[in-house]
């Protein structure tokens, strides 16, 4: 299975921050990468897919991009709408596999 | 408007089986891949297996013993079965479209 590395668990950050939460992957996995939020209590939602396309609705501030097996998540000028739960996750190949997550707080 | 939801016991015993059921709404299941995923309590996600279009499935590796996903396409639903249930199993539920559109979840927990 592909083994999904994410970094760092945790962070905090001020509002206005730029934010970058990294993924590393096993084994080639291509772009075939998403990024999800989820806040409390509620279902995750798609912002990025196949690594640097931007889902419907996503506000700009966020991207996404790849740097060999490293894949990052940057949102610029952090809001306080933002501070929520990231992971990512790879859909090259079954079965799919999640990173470990990381929380994004207040600082 | 696309439309999953997750139903099944809020309760089972350990040893026993987990039953849940998706339904959808707003797609065709002959059209769309229906994931399942979930989440303990204060921990990450993790995907348990989808369904195809086709009605082909695949699984977690470390599931798939005890895992299985059907659907009825005619009734717009996807099954998740699961047996030999532990604590371990205890946590939210999801299906997702594609993982693009997402149910609410449902929180299943296992206790005696």
């Amino acid at each position: 299975d592909i083994q999904m590395t994410q970094s760092p668990s945790s962070m905090s950050a001020s509002l206005g921050d730029r934010v970058t939460i990294t993924c590393q992957a096993s084994q080639d996995i291509g772009n075939n990468l998403i990024w999800f939020q989820q806040k409390p209590g509620k279902s995750p939602r798609r912002m990025i897919y196949y690594a640097t396309n931007l889902a419907n609705g996503v506000p700009s501030r966020f991207s996404g991009s790849r740097s060999g097996s490293d894949y990052s998540l940057t949102i610029i000028s952090l809001e306080s709408e933002d501070m929520a739960d990231y992971h990512c996750l790879q859909y090259k190949q079954y079965p799919h596999t999640f990173g470990a997550g990381t929380k994004l707080e207040l600082k | 408007q696309v439309q999953l939801k997750e139903s099944g016991p809020g309760l089972v015993q350990p040893s026993q089986t987990l039953s849940l059921t998706c339904t959808v709404a707003g797609f065709s299941l002959t059209s769309y891949n229906v994931h399942w995923v979930r989440q303990p309590p204060g921990k990450g996600l993790e995907w348990m297996g989808v369904i195809w279009n086709t009605g082909g499935t695949r699984y977690n590796s470390a599931l798939k013993s005890r895992l299985s996903i059907s659907k009825d396409t005619s009734k717009s639903q996807v099954f998740l079965k699961m047996n030999s249930l532990q604590t371990e199993d205890t946590a939210t539920y999801y299906c997702a479209r594609d993982l693009t559109y997402w149910g609410q979840g449902v929180m299943v927990t296992v206790s005696s």
